[in-house]
């Protein structure tokens, strides 16, 4: 059982316009949620987090939205850089101890 | 800052072989979790540790068992391995266990095993 879900694969944005990664979850008891974005041969890196208490946060040129009634969440980058491409990760924090992740979206920003 | 380092980089097992692989945690970071990722899939939560002592475990068979040190580094080990457990396993340290929210998982590269 999925708990959270990353339908899109994958997803290709030219370079200085917006980028824009789903999620969909299903337990509403979430407080969480997280962004990571993961390199080759890298560890996945933290990019931003939103409580289940807000609906929007921003840090630069990343925006996390969160919309409790559709259990949804998504994450903008404006602009977009070819730096960004690289494998993004949603997460939800279940309880104290875990994070569950999806399956992940591979960006690709052509130059 | 010392970040969260893992080793081996790379590992090769047979089936039915036992693996140990060792973490180090970020400075200051006193809570452990490991996570595996196989290919195409997101991290898997295996289990995690608080000073010393298993903290949650996730849908994971005994023959995955942990340590965390005093000094809060840590090992995986798996016993009696299955081709299934061919795999990216990902160390992550954390502030404290309590504030994983606010205090965001730091993951290391990863350990990549591969069974045959």
């Amino acid at each position: 059982d999925q708990q959270v879900k990353q339908n899109s694969p994958s997803l290709s944005v030219q370079e200085g316009r917006i980028s824009i990664l789903n999620c969909d979850y299903t337990n509403s008891m979430f407080d969480y949620f997280l962004w990571y974005k993961k390199y080759p041969a890298e560890g996945p890196t933290f990019l931003i987090s939103i409580s289940s208490i807000k609906d929007k946060n921003e840090d630069g040129r990343f925006t996390v939205f969160l919309n409790k009634s559709a259990k949804h969440l998504s994450l903008h980058i404006v602009p977009s850089q070819p730096g960004d491409s690289a494998v993004y990760f949603c997460a939800a924090l279940s309880g104290t101890y875990k994070y569950i992740f999806g399956t992940g979206t591979r960006l690709k920003v052509l130059a | 800052e010392t970040g969260v380092t893992q080793s081996p980089t790379h590992l090769i097992k047979t089936r039915g072989q036992q693996v140990t692989l060792r973490c180090s945690s970020q400075s200051g970071h006193n809570t452990v979790s490991w996570y595996q990722q196989a290919l195409g899939q997101g991290p898997q939560f295996i289990f995690q540790y608080y000073r010393e002592e298993e903290n949650g475990r996730g849908n994971f068979p005994p023959r995955f068992s942990g340590l965390q040190f005093p000094n809060y580094s840590s090992e995986l080990n798996v016993n009696a391995l299955e081709l299934d457990d061919s795999a990216l396993y990902l160390c992550a340290s954390s502030l404290d266990r309590a504030t994983l929210g606010h205090s965001p998982l730091h993951f290391g590269n990863g350990t990549r095993l591969t069974v045959t």
